[in-house]
């Protein structure tokens, strides 16, 4: 069992519809990160949490640490939303290990 | 702020040749920077930890004498995978961040392909 997983793995959507991505982790951490890459490969850090939620424009992140669970959510998707978004967690002095990704596809 | 950049973007080299990619922080002084490596349709995996003046932490099943990495300053890290092999053709990335327990900035990516 991987120490983070993400769900679902694929997820497809229609423009403005809201988006929920899931993040479970099964070992103590420090903090938790969402990343998005696109297909280029480039990778934009999103937010990074230890607690509560945080919010940024249309993205929404939140973690509850007692459950061991983060999600992110987007609302109003757009087609440029599409892109794979990765949750990663910090164990130790940065060290992050990640999550498989998800891939969003947003269709107009 | 907090661009880092990497270069080159893309490289094609041939079995046996080393490449050597920078990792540069732009617009802050960065006093970590860490490597990473993605295979296609896979997670990215750590390869090793550098701090400034000091020699890198290495992930295990990371070759050290393979994959050097010299951070020989608060704004530059290098990674040079030496007598490359097709194997080694993968998306290599690096972050850079403040300080240890600081958010960490990704670059671009550099994608090595090995003939």
């Amino acid at each position: 069992k991987n120490e983070v997983e993400q769900s679902p793995q694929n997820l497809t959507a229609q423009e403005g519809e809201f988006i929920t991505i899931n993040c479970s982790y099964s070992v103590g951490i420090s903090a938790l990160h969402w990343l998005q890459q696109h297909p280029g490969g480039g990778i934009v850090s999103l937010f990074m949490l230890s607690s509560g939620k945080k919010k940024h424009g249309r993205l929404i992140a939140t973690i509850n640490i007692q459950e061991k669970h983060s999600s992110l959510h987007i609302t109003a998707s757009h087609p440029r939303d599409s892109a794979v978004y990765i949750c990663a967690v910090d164990t130790s002095g940065s060290r992050l290990t990640f999550g498989e990704g998800t891939q969003l596809t947003v269709n107009p | 702020g907090a661009v880092v950049s990497q270069h080159p973007s893309w490289v094609i080299c041939k079995s046996g040749t080393s490449v050597k990619i920078e990792c540069r922080s732009l617009d802050f002084q960065a006093t970590t920077m860490f490597w990473y490596r993605q295979f296609p349709k896979q997670s990215l995996m750590l390869m090793a930890t550098s701090n400034e003046g000091s020699k890198a932490t290495y992930e295990q099943g990371v070759e050290k004498d393979k994959f050097l990495i010299n951070h020989a300053s608060l704004t530059l890290s290098t990674l040079t995978v030496t007598s490359a092999h097709p194997e080694d053709s993968s998306f290599y990335i690096c972050s850079a961040s403040k300080g240890r327990f600081d958010e960490q900035y990704f670059g671009p990516g550099t994608r090595l392909t090995v003939t």
